[in-house]
């Protein structure tokens, strides 16, 4: 199973909206709506911040939203923050009973 | 608050066998479709292996299928990942995770801090 394929960094100024396409397959993201978004700080674990394609779990800001059209989904960060520099993962249930997440995008707020 | 804390990592050599270990609190143990997930240094995500509740749905990823076994402990609140056959690729910071209900596909919600496993002789 070969990783989603996200952009490996992106930017945006403070205010801005950015969005993070993670591209996947027929045999992934294309056929299920389980597509998580991960958030991620240097030298910390991994944060939930999107599950089921488009959910917010409880405590998460909803500058945060994400979406899926065909075999890519997207996470859109609304209102950049300066806090919201991290590395994003996403991930999918796969055909074969497994989980494939993506490559990472790290984010830069100008 | 939930708490998921890993313990058994170290330098083990390539063919060597070695068994984490992640003691929960906090919530339900029993009720939680329980993970691992691991990171190589300076790398992205990798999903290793799942758990169901009763232990009765273990699933792996390929590259691990064969060498790693999953387990858990209901009454210990405690989740296990032995690793056998261990190859310089399987260098990487190990994360315990509990997914948000019983089952693995829709995320993990809460992370332990993760344990460094280094494979090298």
């Amino acid at each position: 199973q070969s990783a989603l394929t996200q952009p490996a960094s992106v930017s945006g100024s403070p205010g801005q909206s950015i969005t993070i396409p993670c591209t996947g397959t027929s045999s992934d993201i294309g056929v299920y709506y389980f597509v998580s978004w991960y958030q991620q700080h240097p030298g910390r674990a991994p944060k939930l911040i999107i599950y089921d394609v488009s959910n917010r779990p409880s405590g998460v800001s909803n500058r945060f939203s994400g979406s899926k059209s065909g075999n890519t989904a997207s996470l859109t960060i609304s209102g950049l923050q300066a806090e919201d520099e991290a590395d994003y993962y996403c991930n999918s249930y796969t055909k074969t009973s497994t989980l494939v997440f993506g490559g990472g995008t790290k984010l830069t707020v100008l | 608050e939930v708490k998921l804390v890993e313990s058994g990592g170290g330098l083990v050599e390539p063919g060597g066998s070695l068994r984490l270990s992640c003691a929960a609190s906090g919530f339900t143990f029993s009720t939680y479709t329980m993970n691992w997930v691991r990171q190589a240094p300076g790398k992205g995500l990798e999903w290793v292996s799942s758990i169901g509740t009763s232990s009765a749905s273990v699933y792996y990823a390929d590259s691990v299928k064969g060498r790693f076994t999953i387990s858990r402990d209901n009454a210990e609140n405690s989740l296990y990942l032995q690793m056998n056959s261990l190859r310089a690729e399987d260098t990487a910071v190990y994360y315990c995770a509990k997914a948000r209900v019983d089952g693995y596909k829709t995320g993990f919600d809460s992370w332990g801090q993760g344990i460094l496993v280094t494979v090298s002789s």
